[in-house]
C-alpha cells in the first residue's frame, strides 16, 4: 500500500524568494509521483509527474520536483516566487492501478 | 472542451435526506474516481471505476453508491446523509495506466445540517 507525508501543513515564503515542499512516499514497488495544485475554489490540476524517465522532473509555472529513491522523497521547489503561487499543494502516488493516494496537503502563503 | 463537470457546486442537506452528485467527462477516459476532501487529509478516495460497469470500494466507502452505465457518467449517491459527510466531493477521470494525469472536476461543496 502507497502512502504520502508533506512536513509542514503551512509553508510561508516572500516573493522572489525559494519555494520548497517536502513530500515523502512509501511504496512497496517503483510509484508513479505527482504533485497538483489548488487554487481557491476550483478542482485539482496537475503540476508535474514522475514516471521514471528521468529523476529530475519540470513542470509548468517554473516548478520542479527531483525523485530520490534512496530517500523516498519527491520534494517540490521552484527557485523564485510570484504571488500568483499562493494556492494549496498535493503530492500524490499511484502504483500501476489507477488509485492516486495523496498526501494531506501544503498551503503557501506568499508575502510581499 | 468541458472536461470533468460537476453538479450541483454547492448542496445543503438535512440529515436523513438523499442526494445524487452527478459528474460527467468528454474526453473518453476508461478511469473514474470520487475523492472527499477534508481539512488537514487531503483528498481520500470512495469510490472509482476502470470502465463501465465496473465499479470498486476506495478508503472512505461506507455511506455512498456509485454506477457507472455509461463511460461519460459516474454519479455518486448519498443514501441518509449525515454530518460527518460533509466536504467537499471531487470527481476526476483519467486514461490507462497509473502514470497518467487525472483530470479534476471544480468540486461539490456538501453541508448536512
Amino acid at each position: 500500500a502507497q502512502s504520502v507525508t508533506q512536513l509542514g501543513s503551512h509553508v510561508s515564503v516572500s516573493e522572489g524568494a525559494l519555494v520548497l515542499l517536502r513530500c515523502n512516499y512509501s511504496s512497496s514497488v517503483p510509484p508513479y509521483l505527482f504533485w497538483y495544485v489548488q487554487y481557491p475554489n476550483q478542482g485539482l490540476q496537475l503540476l508535474l509527474k514522475y514516471t521514471s524517465a528521468a529523476t529530475l522532473v519540470k513542470g509548468i509555472n517554473g516548478f520542479e520536483a527531483e525523485f530520490k529513491k534512496s530517500e523516498t522523497s519527491f520534494h517540490l521547489t521552484k527557485p523564485s516566487a510570484h504571488m500568483s503561487d499562493a494556492a494549496e499543494y498535493f503530492c500524490a502516488v499511484s502504483d500501476n492501478d489507477y488509485k492516486l493516494s495523496f498526501g494531506a496537503g501544503t498551503t503557501v502563503t506568499v508575502r510581499a | 472542451n468541458a472536461g470533468v463537470t460537476q453538479t450541483p457546486k454547492f448542496q445543503v442537506l438535512k440529515t436523513g435526506q438523499s442526494m445524487t452528485l452527478q459528474c460527467a467527462q468528454d474526453m473518453n477516459h476508461e478511469y473514474m474516481s470520487w475523492y472527499r476532501q477534508d481539512p488537514g487529509m487531503g483528498l481520500r478516495l470512495i469510490h472509482y471505476s476502470v470502465g463501465a460497469g465496473i465499479t470498486d470500494q476506495g478508503e472512505v466507502p461506507n455511506g455512498y453508491n456509485v454506477s457507472r452505465s455509461t463511460t461519460e457518467d459516474f454519479p455518486l449517491r448519498l443514501l441518509s446523509a449525515a454530518p460527518s459527510q460533509t466536504s467537499v466531493y471531487f470527481c476526476a477521470s483519467s486514461g490507462q495506466g497509473g502514470f497518467t494525469e487525472a483530470f479534476f472536476g471544480q468540486g461539490t461543496r456538501l453541508t448536512v445540517v
